[in-house]
């Protein structure tokens, strides 16, 4: 069954410092995996795109990394910011025709001053 | 470029009452999506079009939701009779294609009492 698993649930962390996101995923064939973030209150915005081929993908403070041999991929956030604090899903393209995305529940993060 | 339009921002009503979501999507896109997010959890693909025709409505449940694009541009997302489980966010996602990106509206979030 096509899953894709995030970890920690939440996180709290003070501003300044940085943190890690973690995704596990089951989803074949794999198509590409993406990172977003969603502010309370609104939808979904994409921070990263990886395929099949890339291991690192940056969008400024935010880096995301790919193992597609462990299925694995984490989101780490620099210097994080108050602006940081918001849900961030990461999203799994199956490519079997009609690019079904398969979504992780998420991890809530909360940066305080 | 205008974003996922979506109206209402917000829906109160009572259980076993019908209520109706719109959706505008990017001009051009051709595939949309209507997602359910209950909180805490990530989105729940309920249907894809692509143009007017559907691709994917595997997870509707299709004896009280229903949803149309007539026209492949607007979309409408109908439940009747709505239940209390279904409480949720429900976002409309646009593309230009089926394997591209997917950019979300703000949603509507539903409050069945």
């Amino acid at each position: 069954k096509n899953q894709v698993e995030q970890s920690p649930q939440s996180l709290i962390i003070l501003e300044g410092k940085n943190c890690t996101l973690q995704c596990n995923y089951t989803v074949s064939p794999f198509s590409n995996l993406r990172w977003y973030k969603q502010d309370t209150g609104r939808g979904p915005v994409s921070l990263t795109i990886m395929t099949f081929s890339e291991n690192t993908k940056s969008n400024g403070r935010y880096t995301a990394t790919l193992d597609a041999d462990t299925k694995q991929s984490s989101l780490h956030i620099t210097a994080s910011q108050l602006s940081d604090s918001a849900s961030y899903i990461c999203v799994v393209s199956e490519a079997s025709g009609t690019y079904k995305y398969i979504f992780g529940t998420g991890t809530r993060l909360k940066v305080l001053a | 470029e205008a974003g996922v339009a979506q109206s209402p921002r917000y829906k109160i009503i009572e259980k076993r009452q019908s209520v109706a979501f719109w959706c505008n999507p990017i001009s051009g896109h051709a595939t949309l999506y209507w997602y359910q997010q209950i909180l805490g959890q990530g989105p729940k693909l309920l249907i894809q079009f692509q143009n007017n025709g559907v691709v994917d409505d595997s997870q509707l449940p299709k004896d009280r939701f229903s949803a149309e694009r007539l026209k492949g541009v607007d979309s409408t997302l109908k439940i009747q009779p709505a239940k209390l489980e279904d409480s949720a966010v429900y976002l409309c996602a646009s593309s230009i294609n089926t394997n591209t990106e997917a950019f979300f509206g703000q949603g509507t979030r539903l409050t069945v009492v």
